[in-house]
């Protein structure tokens, strides 16, 4: 099993708060970092999937930045919106067909 | 518009009862996946397969069994349900090298 780490565990930011999120995992036999985003009462959806070291993906005001040789990835989200409030998964894989190993997420609250 | 359905939102069993889960999707994916998720400890991996009747054993598989005689149905199989089982299960498919489904879930509980 993967050690997949997230943090913080839990984010409080008000609206308009740039705010950022850590994933870590190991460095050896890296294929792809998944993002996914999961809304209270809907599934978990793909913001990014990532491969190349140094590689950057933006969505909007959110994006992603990944360091495969030292095992970390980066979710920035500027200028939080309230719509932003979600549980943020990270997940490292191995191999194209291999499973996906979650971590168990930040949860973002935006407020007003 | 791609889709994972599952059969059921909400699902109230007894212990001791065989339960299925079923999960369909009409992409084509030659990955499919269940897991459950419990408050504080993510999301688990059950079971997967990578293709029709292949399966692998997930992080947690002990009292779940699989089956996959189809490319767009991956069935979750609980023999004899326990209280322990009580969960939120989640399937997923996924193209290989690509991004990951999800389902709606399915909120098991087991009296």
């Amino acid at each position: 099993i993967l050690n997949v780490e997230q943090s913080p565990q839990s984010l409080h930011v008000q609206e308009g708060d740039s705010t950022n999120f850590t994933c870590s995992f190991p460095s050896s036999n890296f294929y792809a970092l998944h993002w996914y985003r999961w809304e209270t009462a809907k599934s978990p959806e793909a913001l990014f999937v990532m491969t190349l070291n140094g590689d950057e993906k933006k969505k909007g005001r959110i994006s992603a930045t990944l360091n495969t040789k030292e095992g970390y990835s980066y979710l920035y989200i500027k200028g939080s919106q309230p719509e932003d409030s979600a549980t943020y998964l990270c997940a490292p894989t191995t191999g194209t067909a291999s499973k996906l190993t979650f971590g168990t997420g930040t949860r973002l609250q935006v407020t007003l | 518009d791609v889709k994972v359905t599952q059969s059921s939102r909400y699902l109230v069993k007894r212990t001791g009862e065989k339960v299925f889960l079923e999960c369909v999707q009409d992409m084509d994916h030659e990955n499919m996946f269940w897991y459950r998720q419990d408050p504080g400890l993510g999301l688990r991996l059950i079971y997967f397969s990578y293709d029709v009747k292949m399966k692998e054993k997930g992080d947690i598989p002990e009292g779940y069994s699989v089956s996959r005689e189809k490319k767009e149905r991956f069935s979750l199989i609980l023999e004899s349900a326990s209280t322990n089982q009580t969960s939120m299960y989640l399937c997923a498919s996924r193209k290989v090298g690509h991004e990951q489904f999800f389902g709606p879930g399915t909120r098991l509980t087991v009296l």
